[in-house]
């Protein structure tokens, strides 16, 4: 049981909107922690695509953003494509128990 | 830009310990935290711990007694030690730069626990 609870799977067609939700706490989300998104290509390292709940690292194309509000965060991917298919991972602080960088369970995103 | 290298036995017998050594390349490890993360098979990812280039630490409370961070800045090296390991520590283990947010991964090597 993640810390941070993330959807299993969502899917779209390519070209449409997805947005992928990322529910927290008052110990972590709540409690004003920032939000970093990572993308997994099957049998690759995960990557930084959001840090500071909207933030973009260099080269990380626009259609990806990121918000935060509560104790909830959301990744959202505009006009998708086919090569975006992948798992996705939330990521933030909890202040519980002594304190611990927590992740989501993961998302599959799976392009039809 | 920085890279970062796992090193370390892809099998460990039930109850040893793990060791794990990360070469960090292309930049300092000096004025970050470096983590350890990792991944059991078909799993989510978990954080183990940080270590700061100064040598403090900070442990998953779920691993803590368990788990040994260390670092050698002369080598731009980092490394973790997992002791009484069971076939629940099989995965593949990440080091990472730690800035707050994880920007840099090693390539991950798996370790499985198995006699």
């Amino acid at each position: 049981q993640s810390v941070l609870t993330q959807p299993p799977s969502v899917s779209g067609a390519p070209g449409q909107r997805v947005t992928i939700s990322c529910t927290g706490s008052s110990s972590n989300i709540g409690a004003g922690y920032d939000v970093h998104w990572y993308q997994q290509l099957p049998g690759t390292a995960p990557k930084l695509l959001i840090y500071d709940n909207s933030n973009r690292p260099s080269g990380v194309p626009d259609r990806f953003s990121g918000s935060k509000s509560g104790t909830s965060a959301s990744l959202a991917i505009t006009g998708l494509q086919a090569e975006d298919e992948a798992d996705y991972y939330c990521q933030s602080y909890d202040s519980s128990l002594s304190g611990s960088k927590v992740f989501g369970g993961g998302t599959k995103l799976t392009v039809l | 830009q920085v890279q970062l290298q796992e090193s370390g036995p892809g099998l460990v017998k039930p109850s040893e310990t793990l060791s794990l050594t990360c070469t960090v390349s292309g930049g300092s490890i000096s004025s970050y935290y470096w983590s350890w993360i990792r991944q059991p098979p078909g799993k989510g990812l978990e954080w183990i711990g940080y270590i700061y280039y100064s040598g403090s630490t900070k442990y998953n409370p779920s691993l803590k007694s368990r788990v040994t961070i260390s670092v050698d800045t002369s080598k731009n090296q980092f490394s973790l030690k997992l002791s009484s390991v069971t076939a629940a520590d099989t995965a593949v283990y990440y080091c990472v730069r730690d800035g707050g947010r994880f920007d840099y991964w090693g390539q991950g090597t798996l370790v499985t626990v198995s006699s």
